[in-house]
């Protein structure tokens, strides 16, 4: 069965500095999406960045980056020059890429606070 | 702009009421919906799979009779919460996902139940 463990209930950061947000994946699959969500105290879910298994890079989207490490199942975000507005709950999720239902599983959560 | 639009955003209504909540796609069609349930600071967790034309997919320990979805067309799915109770209370969001793109989630609806 697929999994996703993040580690890191809540974390902190001084704003300007990077910060780095720990996913780890399990999953008999070859073909697999992984994606990181920002759900800020309104609710909504963001959608930031995303890494297919088969992607030789590493995704970025501006301020943010995806450290894929495959072999160690990780697939950590990188939130660089950290800015006040980006406290607020963050999700790893995995996709099985052409599962019949597409279903995301998502991750407990890592509660970012960024300080002043 | 937004490209999945839920509706209502809060609901707070007594028990044995039903309430139903919209899930919209808006700038493509769905074929596939999804349903999640998030109790507070706590994951997302999915309760089913909203089918278009078809019957929904449950997970396991989700009620069928107790939430009812329906997928009528490409763009529009529904989750009624039967008959509400207080424990039923929680932060309700859909998602759907375009061809090639990531899921995208509606804004939520806070049901409580009082």
């Amino acid at each position: 069965a697929q999994k996703i463990t993040q580690t890191q209930p809540g974390m902190f950061v001084q704003e300007k500095e990077a910060v780095t947000l720990d996913c780890t994946y399990d999953t008999s699959d070859q073909s697999y999406g992984l994606f990181w969500y920002k759900q800020p105290s309104s609710g909504e879910m963001i959608f930031l960045i995303y890494q297919g298994s088969y992607d030789e890079q590493n995704a970025t989207e501006g301020r943010y980056s995806l450290n894929f490490q495959k072999a160690r199942k990780s697939a950590n975000l990188v939130i660089s020059a950290s800015q006040l507005g980006d406290s607020a709950m963050y999700f790893c999720a995995m996709r099985e890429v052409g599962g019949a239902t597409n279903k995301l599983i998502f991750g407990t959560g890592t509660l970012l606070a960024v300080q002043p | 702009g937004a490209v999945v639009s839920q509706h209502p955003s809060r609901v707070i209504c007594k028990s044995g009421t039903s309430v139903k909540i919209e899930c919209r796609s808006l700038d493509f069609q769905a074929t596939t919906m999804f349903w999640y349930r998030q109790f507070p600071k706590q994951s997302l967790m999915l309760m089913a799979t909203s089918n278009e034309g078809s019957k929904a997919t449950y997970e396991q320990g989700v009620e069928k009779d107790k939430f009812l979805i329906n997928h009528a067309s490409l763009t529009l799915s529904t989750l009624t919460v039967t008959s509400a109770h207080p424990e039923d209370s929680s932060f309700y969001i859909c998602s759907a996902r375009d061809r090639k793109g990531p899921q995208h989630f509606g804004d939520g609806t806070r049901l409580s139940i009082l």
